[in-house]
C-alpha cells in the first residue's frame, strides 16, 4: 500500500503559475496512471488531467500534468491562473486495483 | 448525456445501515464500472470500492471489508452501495464515479448523498 501526498494549501495571483506536487510514498509513480480532480465548493469532483498528463476535451491547455521519476511525484500545474480556478485539487492513482487519493490541495487565488 | 442521480440525504443511528442509489442514463450502464468515494466535511476524498455492472464482480477498499456491499439492478440501470454498522465517523457525502473507458479516471460523477450518523 502506498500514499499520495499533496500541500495543504498553495496560493498565487492571477495571471501567474502555479505547480501542485502529489509525491508517492512507496513504488513507483510511473507504476500506475495519475489523475487529477477539480472541485469547486459544493460540487462533485471533475478530471482536469488523466493519464499524468492528459486533458478531457473541455480543460482549458492552461492546465498540465507531468510526472518525475528523481522526485517519485506528479505535478499539476496551472498557468495564467483566473479566479475561477480557486478550488480544491486531488491526485489519484492505483494500487492494483484499489483507487488511491492524495489529501487534497487548496488553492487559492489572489 | 451521462448522468449519473444519486438517491437523498439519510439520517441513520449508530450501528444501522444505509443503501444509497445511483441511477445511470445517457450510456450503457453494464459497459462501464461504477466507483464509490466519500467525503467527510471539509475532508480529502476516500475511495471505497467498484462494481462491474455487468459480472457484479466487487472489489472494496481493506477499511470497509466487511461492511460495505455493492450491488446493482441492471433492468434498472442503477447501481447500489450499503454500509452497515455505521458510527458517527462513516458521516460524509457518498459520491458515485463511472470510470472512463480508459479505466483511469473518474469521468462522471454523482450528484453526492449526504449520510449523517448521530443518535
Amino acid at each position: 500500500n502506498f500514499m499520495l501526498t499533496q500541500p495543504h494549501s498553495v496560493s498565487e495571483s492571477p495571471g501567474k503559475t502555479v505547480t501542485i506536487s502529489c509525491t508517492r510514498s512507496s513504488g513507483s509513480i510511473a507504476s500506475n496512471y495519475v489523475q487529477w480532480y477539480q472541485q469547486r465548493p459544493g460540487s462533485s469532483p471533475t478530471t482536469v488531467i488523466y493519464e499524468d498528463n492528459q486533458r478531457p476535451s473541455g480543460v482549458p491547455d492552461r492546465f498540465s500534468g507531468s510526472i518525475d521519476s528523481s522526485s517519485n511525484s506528479a505535478s499539476l500545474t496551472i498557468s495564467g491562473l483566473k479566479t475561477e480556478d480557486e478550488a480544491d485539487y486531488y491526485c489519484q492513482s492505483y494500487d492494483s486495483s484499489n483507487g488511491v487519493f492524495g489529501g487534497g490541495t487548496k488553492l487559492t487565488v489572489l | 448525456q451521462v448522468q449519473l442521480v444519486q438517491s437523498g440525504a439519510e439520517v441513520k443511528k449508530p450501528g444501522a445501515s444505509v443503501k444509497v442509489s445511483c441511477k445511470a442514463s445517457g450510456y450503457t450502464f453494464t459497459s462501464y464500472d461504477i466507483n464509490w468515494v466519500r467525503q467527510a466535511t471539509g475532508q480529502g476524498l476516500e475511495w471505497m470500492g467498484w462494481m462491474n455492472p455487468n459480472s457484479g464482480n466487487t472489489g472494496y477498499a481493506q477499511k470497509f471489508q466487511g461492511r460495505v456491499t455493492m450491488t446493482r439492478n441492471t433492468s434498472i440501470s442503477t447501481a447500489y452501495m450499503e454500509l452497515s454498522s455505521l458510527r458517527s465517523e462513516d458521516t460524509a457525502v457518498y459520491y458515485c464515479a463511472r470510470l472512463s473507458s480508459s479505466w483511469t479516471d473518474f469521468d462522471y460523477w454523482g450528484q453526492g448523498t449526504l449520510v449523517t450518523v448521530s443518535s
